[in-house]
């Protein structure tokens, strides 16, 4: 079984600062890492993943997250945060079987203008 | 394109009704999933379809009901729900089960 710790619930940072959004997980199995993001009244919208290779994933609006077994982390970041960023962001795990995602329970990334 | 659409947008039955969801995706994923959103809280499994067999039920109550038609659609048979059911409840397809997930923009369900 795996889980996912999104320790902070809410993060409120000042527009074009930049931002860490922590999660670490713990199985004993190999795992798939996930970012995700919901806007308010919307599904979910993945933002990153990492299922093998290099160990710092990009997406296109300039988020990245690195993948560190060691610390069992999978930590987001963005050098410049913008207004349109405010989200809810969901950290998210599975392992490689035809089992479901397992989320933390997410951190709403609060944008100060 | 990765788009995963659901139908109806909004959903208000009774404790009595028989309802239905629908998911539909043309990518040709083979893993369909659905999740139970309530709010404020992050999405919980409820069930996995690989290659249009049902492979895991989280011990979900019986008044949820999922089919899986055909590769493309995801159907969620609803009867004799309470109360607490109410919330957003999302559809997901993958590749395969060992791939990323897909959400569609979900349905909101309320239970009167």
């Amino acid at each position: 079984a795996q889980s996912v710790t999104q320790l902070d619930s809410q993060v409120p940072v000042f527009e074009e600062a930049p931002v860490e959004l922590r999660c670490n997980y713990s199985s004993s199995v190999s795992v798939y890492l996930f970012w995700y993001v919901q806007y308010p009244n919307q599904g979910l919208q993945l933002l990153l993943k990492y299922l093998s290779g290099s160990t710092l994933v990009e997406s296109i609006n300039g988020f990245e997250a690195e993948f560190n077994k060691s610390q069992t982390s999978f930590h987001l970041r963005k050098p410049s945060v913008h207004i349109s960023d405010t989200a809810e962001y969901f950290c998210a795990v599975k392992g490689g079987g035809a089992d479901g995602l397992t989320f933390g329970k997410g951190t709403h990334l609060i944008i100060q203008p | 394109d990765t788009e995963v659409t659901q139908t109806p947008k909004h959903l208000v039955m009774g404790m009595t009704n028989k309802k239905s969801l629908k998911c539909e995706q043309h990518m040709g994923h083979r893993a369909m999933y659905w999740y139970k959103q309530k709010a404020k809280k992050p999405p919980e499994l409820m069930f996995v379809y690989s290659y249009e067999k049902l492979s895991i039920n989280e011990s979900v109550p019986s008044r949820f009901s999922p089919e899986c038609p055909n590769s493309s659609l995801l159907n969620l048979h609803l009867h004799a729900l309470q109360p607490e059911d109410s919330a957003l409840y999302l559809c997901a397809s993958g590749w395969t089960p060992s791939y990323e997930q897909y959400f569609g923009p979900g349905t909101r369900l309320t239970v009167t």
